[in-house]
């Protein structure tokens, strides 16, 4: 109950074109929901996050859908770009947890020029 | 602002063998967190401090312990290594005590051998 599901594993796209990347989760208990790009060699770093209380968040090129009922987030990359191709994770965390995360497994995005 | 420093970025280790793995936060930041990073299990929670407090703790064996000091700065240490334990150790420091932004360091790379 504690998991975050991602996917896909891996994602190829064409410059310009739009990366989308799943989550599901079942703690329900669950109040925040970020996500992070991490470059090789480098720490993860947040992205983008949102909370239940609204279903969409837009930050530039970067979108979070949220479906509260369906248990479901996802990331929209809008136009992406070779220097997008990094690795992205989803998380979700609750209020008791602390800053604690739970991470999903990632996904590696290739941007091809 | 300086980010968050870990030390030593590479070490290797050989089975049995003990490591301390050090952090310093942002400079404010009083909550340091610890993730263990593989290819296999993805990013997982380790332990968070708060004000030299341990707040809240994954499910990681003994052999995982960590303290922070009073200046907010961590250490974690892993006794009698596995080659389990070979992974990438992300300090991340926050700012606050509930789910928010975590700002990650470049990590720990530690080898069992």
């Amino acid at each position: 109950q504690q998991q975050v599901k991602q996917s896909p594993q891996s994602l190829i796209v064409q410059k310009g074109g739009i990366s989308i990347i799943n989550c599901a989760y079942e703690n329900t208990a669950f109040d925040y929901f970020p996500w992070y790009q991490q470059f090789p060699g480098k720490g993860p770093a947040l992205l983008i996050a949102i909370r239940p209380d609204v279903s969409e968040k837009k930050e530039g090129r970067f979108t979070i859908s949220f479906n509260k009922s369906a248990k479901q987030f996802s990331l929209h990359i809008m136009d992406s770009q070779p220097g997008d191709s990094a690795t992205y994770f989803c998380a979700a965390s609750y209020r008791q947890a602390g800053t604690a995360l739970i991470f999903g497994k990632g996904t590696t995005l290739s941007v091809s020029s | 602002k300086a980010g968050v420093t870990q030390t030593p970025r590479y070490l290797i280790k050989t089975r049995g063998q003990q490591v301390t793995l050090s952090c310093s936060p942002i400079s404010g930041h009083r909550s340091v967190s610890w993730y263990q990073q593989t290819p296999g299990q993805g990013l997982q929670f380790l332990f968070e401090y708060f004000s030299e407090t341990q707040r809240n703790k994954g499910n990681f064996p003994g052999r995982f312990s960590g303290r922070q000091f009073s200046n907010s700065r961590s250490e974690m240490n892993v006794s009698t290594l596995e080659l389990g334990d070979s992974a990438l150790y992300l300090c991340a420091s926050s700012i606050g005590v509930i789910a928010g932004e975590l700002f990650f360091g470049e990590g720990s790379r530690l080898t069992v051998l």
